[in-house]
Parts: C-alpha cells; sequence; structure tokens
C-alpha cells in the first residue's frame, strides 16, 4: 500500500507571495491533517479535513488554508509569506481521524521563505 | 503552555543496552497516547499507542508505560540498536472524538545510540 505522499518536496518563495502544498494520503483513509514543524516550536497542528470539510484548525493565522477533494486529496495554501513560515510542512492521513485512529506522516514539504 | 513536554532534548544510551525517554502531559482530558520515530528528511513514523484504559503496551522492543496519576508515559527500548538512532516524539489526542484539536506533540527527544 502506498504510503502519503507530499508534493513538491522543497520549495522557496520569497516574503509577500503564497504557495499552494499538495497531499495524497493514504489509500482508504478520508481524514488529512496538517502540521507545521519549526525548530523552535516543535510539531504543530494547522487543520484537519474529512469528506471535504474542515473539521478542526490549530491557532495559525487566516493566511493559513486548506481544502480537501472528493477523492481525500488535500492542498494547503499559505498567502502573504513571512520569513517565519519556513518550516516543514507535514501532512498525515488516518481512516476517520477520531478516537484511536493511528495518523501517518508524509515526508514533507520543506519551506523556505527568503 | 506546553501540554506535552519531553524534557530531554537528547539521551545517549549504548548499543544492547536500554533507552527510556520521557513524556509528561498537562491535559488531563487527553486519553490516547502515541509515539512517533522520526529521521532527517522523513516525516514521523508511528511506532506504538496506548489508550489511558491501559498501564503498558507491548509491541517487540518497544514498550509503552502510562501513568495516568503522575500525568507521565515512557516508551522503552530493549535492546537498543544503531538504527533507532533518531528524533522520538510523543502525541496526545482524544478518544472521544469531537474537538479534538489534532495530535499534540511534545518537542521530541534525540535518541544517539552509541556503538
Amino acid at each position: 500500500k502506498a504510503g502519503v505522499t507530499q508534493t513538491p518536496r522543497y520549495l522557496i518563495k520569497t516574503r509577500g507571495q503564497q504557495v499552494t502544498l499538495s497531499c495524497s494520503p493514504i489509500s482508504g483513509h478520508r481524514s488529512v491533517s496538517w502540521y507545521q514543524q519549526t525548530p523552535g516550536q516543535g510539531l504543530q497542528f494547522l487543520f484537519e479535513y474529512f469528506s471535504e470539510t474542515q473539521r478542526n484548525k490549530g491557532n495559525f493565522p487566516g493566511r493559513f488554508s486548506g481544502r480537501q477533494f472528493s477523492n481525500s486529496r488535500s492542498e494547503m495554501n499559505v498567502s502573504t509569506l513571512e520569513l517565519g513560515d519556513s518550516a516543514l510542512y507535514l501532512c498525515a492521513s488516518s481512516l476517520v481521524g477520531r478516537g484511536p485512529d493511528t495518523q501517518y506522516f508524509g515526508p514533507g514539504t520543506r519551506l523556505t521563505v527568503l | 503552555d506546553q501540554q506535552v513536554k519531553q524534557n530531554s532534548p537528547s539521551l545517549s544510551v549504548q548499543e544492547g543496552r536500554i533507552s527510556i525517554l520521557n513524556c509528561d502531559y498537562t491535559n488531563s482530558m487527553f486519553d490516547y497516547f502515541l509515539w512517533y520515530k522520526k529521521y532527517p528528511a522523513e516525516g514521523p513514523t508511528f511506532l506504538i499507542s496506548i489508550s489511558s484504559i491501559k498501564d503498558k503496551n507491548e509491541d517487540g522492543r518497544f514498550t509503552v508505560f502510562l501513568n495516568k496519576s503522575a500525568k507521565h508515559l515512557s516508551l522503552h527500548i530493549v535492546p537498543s540498536q544503531p538504527g533507532d538512532s533518531a528524533v522520538y516524539f510523543c502525541a496526545a489526542n482524544f478518544l472521544s472524538g469531537g474537538g479534538a484539536d489534532g495530535l499534540t506533540f511534545g518537542k521530541g527527544t534525540h535518541l544517539i545510540i552509541q556503538p
């Protein structure tokens, strides 16, 4: 079974630009969550999507948004990039995203904002 | 306010010995805990989990212990192998769902297995 895939793996942008990251979950998984990893803050939850609906959201500004398609693939978008948005963005998928449902992570997209 | 804490940023253990990684949490509503292992340039890999109805869960060389009264869990790796060198994250969640905010992670412990 193929794992979670994320594209692109690496991205360099400049301040003020916007970026879209993509995540394909494990086949059959309907929940997709996004996390930001930085050296100072560790892994922080951004949002979770299930059946094309955002079900939960972490404590991030409105510049961070996402969506999920009918095939469960998800994208996240960051607008008006800031230097502090430089991070590893991780996507995780799980069957239903509730209860004892293990989340499986993709390799991440390394975003560098110059 | 950090709800899941891993107070040791790094830990060095000799190959063949036991590695013990610790994790503390403050939110008593957490009732499901997971450990992930992460190599550089890769996403975290799920290792083992435990729900609050248990105090121990074992899977091969990995055992997780949960002490609810102390709000403490630990991951034991026996025996430690060179391939175990990685960053280990403790994470917590809610079994009951509804209003869950995704996994809450600790900041990780870098485990180094010395030959």
